[in-house]
């Protein structure tokens, strides 16, 4: 099984700043990642797939970066509604697995 | 507007049985390959079952292997899980959401979930 390995497992910031999280796979997995954010109460929403991807919609604070093993969420500016957990996902092989999420708070 | 419900979680004793559905509207359900996620409280995702248009692969996660069974009826547009031999690791809030294998993989619409608690 591919291991997701994401950190930091929670963060707290402040609007406008400038966030990053990332994802470490256990073996390769050829920018078969995703990205999906769940607030509380709420199901997954996916942002990004193929490592940098948008979604209709996500806005463009938003990118994805990486390749192999390791993989980057970048938040540009932090926005009130981004406040949440984020999950990364691997499809590359079976079993389909996800990172442990990162938690961001506000600051 | 495509949409996934799913149905079917309650309250259920260690050793009991659920079937959980998922009913799919708005897309062309029957081109789609499906999951079904858990989430137990308080905790991230796990990947449980997937299952291909027409059901001739499936996969389990191991947790479930054995105990689960994913099935689909593409006339009415319904994914299921048939959940037997419950454990208290199963409480979980279990959630069906599409495939876009197509495409690259990503699970790109989910339904709202629903709640699976086991317990005496």
């Amino acid at each position: 099984d591919i291991q997701m390995t994401q950190s930091p497992s929670s963060l707290s910031a402040s609007i406008g700043d400038r966030v990053t999280i990332t994802c470490r796979a256990s073996q390769g997995i050829s920018n078969s990642l995703a990205w999906y954010q769940q607030k509380p109460g709420k199901a997954p929403n996916l942002l990004l797939s193929a490592a940098s991807r948008f979604e209709s919609g996500v806005p463009s604070r938003f990118s994805g970066s990486g390749s192999g093993t390791d993989y980057t969420l970048t938040i540009s500016s932090l926005q009130p509604e981004d406040f949440a957990t984020y999950y990364c996902q691997q499809y590359y092989s079976i079993p389909w697995t996800f990172g442990q999420g990162t938690k961001v708070e506000i600051k | 507007e495509m949409q996934l419900v799913e149905s079917g979680g309650s309250l259920v004793q260690p050793g009991g049985s659920l079937r959980l559905s998922c009913a799919a509207s708005g897309f062309a359900f029957k081109t789609y390959e499906m999951n079904w996620v858990r989430q137990a409280p308080g905790m991230g995702l796990e990947w449980v079952a997937y299952m291909t248009t027409s059901g001739t692969t499936i996969h389990y996660a191991d947790s479930v292997k054995g105990r689960f069974t994913i099935s689909r009826d593409n006339a009415k547009n319904l994914l299921y899980l048939q959940m037997n031999s419950l454990r208290a690791a199963d409480t979980a809030v279990y959630y069906c959401a599409r495939d876009r294998r197509a495409i690259d993989g990503a699970f790109d619409i989910w339904g709202q979930g629903t709640m699976v608690t086991v317990s005496s």
